[in-house]
């Protein structure tokens, strides 16, 4: 069965930066997007970006550009997203979710990361 | 970026009726690129509808999906315990993908 399993919950200060797997198993890695999607306490949903597991491509919403880092490694089937200069607003629980073309619904989820920034 | 509302912020209806949840995109959605998801506290979203109204695996049938253009509906018939949650609605005709405020369905 298709699982998405992300890495634990962080606690970093502002300024830091912090990563956060994703690792996929049951399904071909390389052939579905994968996208994160971030949620602030109490908040909506926020999308971040997206990236080919095949090719290494990205794409990031504005609001991310020159913070954020989409990376894959297909030796382990694992996505990683980096997001620096962290700030108390960044605080949120971080998602990845998959996507059989790069405009699609997400069909499968993680369970969620839970990164606080905090002094 | 395309703007999804959804309304009400918050619906109460008690078990057994039926619940009709409305989203609205700024600009019409192609193909009709909209998805709508079922979160639970303390979960992850999971897929309920996409295209607008083909219901995605294991989702009951009393759960159904319409629109079109830029007005989309999902309606939940004789509500059951576990259908109160928060839904979204989501929009991936462009990118960036956005996603609706929620609407929060909660017991009447």
């Amino acid at each position: 069965q298709v699982q998405l399993v992300q890495s634990g919950a962080e606690v970093k200060k502002p300024g830091a930066s912090v990563k956060v797997s994703c690792k996929a198993s049951g399904y071909t890695f390389t052939r579905y997007y994968m996208h994160w999607v971030r949620q602030a306490p109490g908040q909506g949903l926020e999308w971040m970006g997206i990236i080919n597991p095949n090719s290494g491509s990205t794409s990031y919403a504005q609001k991310f550009q020159g913070r954020v880092t989409m990376t894959r490694d297909t030796s382990t089937s694992t996505v990683y997203m980096e997001l620096s200069s962290l700030r108390s607003e960044d605080t949120a629980v971080y998602y990845c979710g998959r996507t059989y073309s790069n405009y699609d619904q997400l069909d499968y989820w993680g369970q969620g990361t839970l990164v606080t920034v905090s002094s | 970026e395309i703007v999804m509302t959804q309304s009400p912020a918050t619906l109460s209806v008690s078990l057994g009726e039926r619940a009709t949840l409305s989203c609205r995109a700024s600009q019409s959605l192609s193909n009709n690129y909209l998805a709508w998801y079922q979160q639970k506290p303390g979960q992850a979203p999971r897929l309920l509808i996409y295209y607008a109204s083909t219901r995605a695996t294991g989702t009951p049938a009393r759960f159904s999906g319409s629109g079109s253009g830029t007005e989309f509906t999902l309606a939940i018939s004789s509500l059951q315990s576990e259908d109160f949650a928060v839904y979204y609605c989501h929009q991936y005709t462009t990118w960036p993908y956005t996603f609706g405020q929620g609407t929060k369905l909660e017991i009447k």
